[in-house]
């Protein structure tokens, strides 16, 4: 079964610093989205895009995060700089048809973040 | 108006009991419910879903009942397996657009199924 793919597993950054993380959606899914998942809680959106289109950027942190998807392919979402309160499990999802109901949303394995 | 409220925090279930967990919503414009299990180390992945002009729906073990009026839906796992220990999150999006996938999670729910 196709799978978001999302590097690296763990990151250990030093507040201040500038950190990056890299999805790969299912292929052929033109939709993607980064939550941003805090320790004991679920998922909160950050940003959506539909193809290399930001559809939604409403819930980034504009001062200190970006997120591209130059190739409407894969994205890349970067933190510069990074605070403590950043530390937290970011999750990239994929979707075939978000204007679907019942269409799944498919997440892959996350990056952990830890800021020191 | 966007939360999701999600109860208890934490399930400790024997072997082939019941897991219920409940959710509660504010937006009446929210049109589809999935509720998601994560595994340790691993993203979270749709179990099941209704949307709310159904009462209820199953799909083996797994049982989502929905009440609109109430603006309340739970999640019931019968017989359930030290294999479903996880954690579960209820969830809820809007309909119009591209909107499906922007989900509003509720806070978890921890189960633990003893042996």
């Amino acid at each position: 079964e196709a799978e978001v793919a999302q590097s690296p597993r763990y990151k250990i950054t030093e507040k201040s610093q500038a950190v990056a993380f890299w999805c790969d959606p299912i292929s052929g899914h033109a939709t993607l989205y980064w939550y941003r998942q805090i320790l004991g809680q679920g998922p909160e959106l950050l940003v959506q895009f539909q193809d290399e289109s930001v559809v939604d950027d409403s819930q980034l942190p504009k001062d200190r995060f970006s997120a591209e998807r130059l190739k409407g392919v894969d994205s890349t979402l970067k933190i510069q700089p990074a605070e403590l309160g950043d530390s937290a499990m970011y999750l990239c999802a994929s979707s075939s048809r978000p204007d679907l109901r019942g269409s799944p949303l498919h997440f892959g394995n996350g990056t952990r973040l830890t800021v020191t | 108006q966007q939360q999701v409220k999600q109860s208890p925090q934490s399930l400790i279930v024997q072997k082939g009991g019941i897991s219920i967990i409940n959710c509660a919503y504010e937006n009446t414009a929210f049109d589809y419910f999935p509720w998601y299990q994560q595994f340790p180390g691993k993203g979270p992945a749709l179990l099941i879903a209704i949307r709310p002009d159904v009462s209820e729906k199953k799909e083996g073990r797994f049982t989502i009942s929905f009440n609109k009026s109430a603006k309340q839906f739970s999640l019931h796992i019968m017989d359930s397996q030290p294999g479903d220990s996880a954690t579960y999150f209820c969830a809820a999006s809007g309909a119009g657009g591209t909107s499906y996938g922007k989900l509003t999670f509720g806070q978890g729910t921890i189960l633990t199924v003893h042996p």
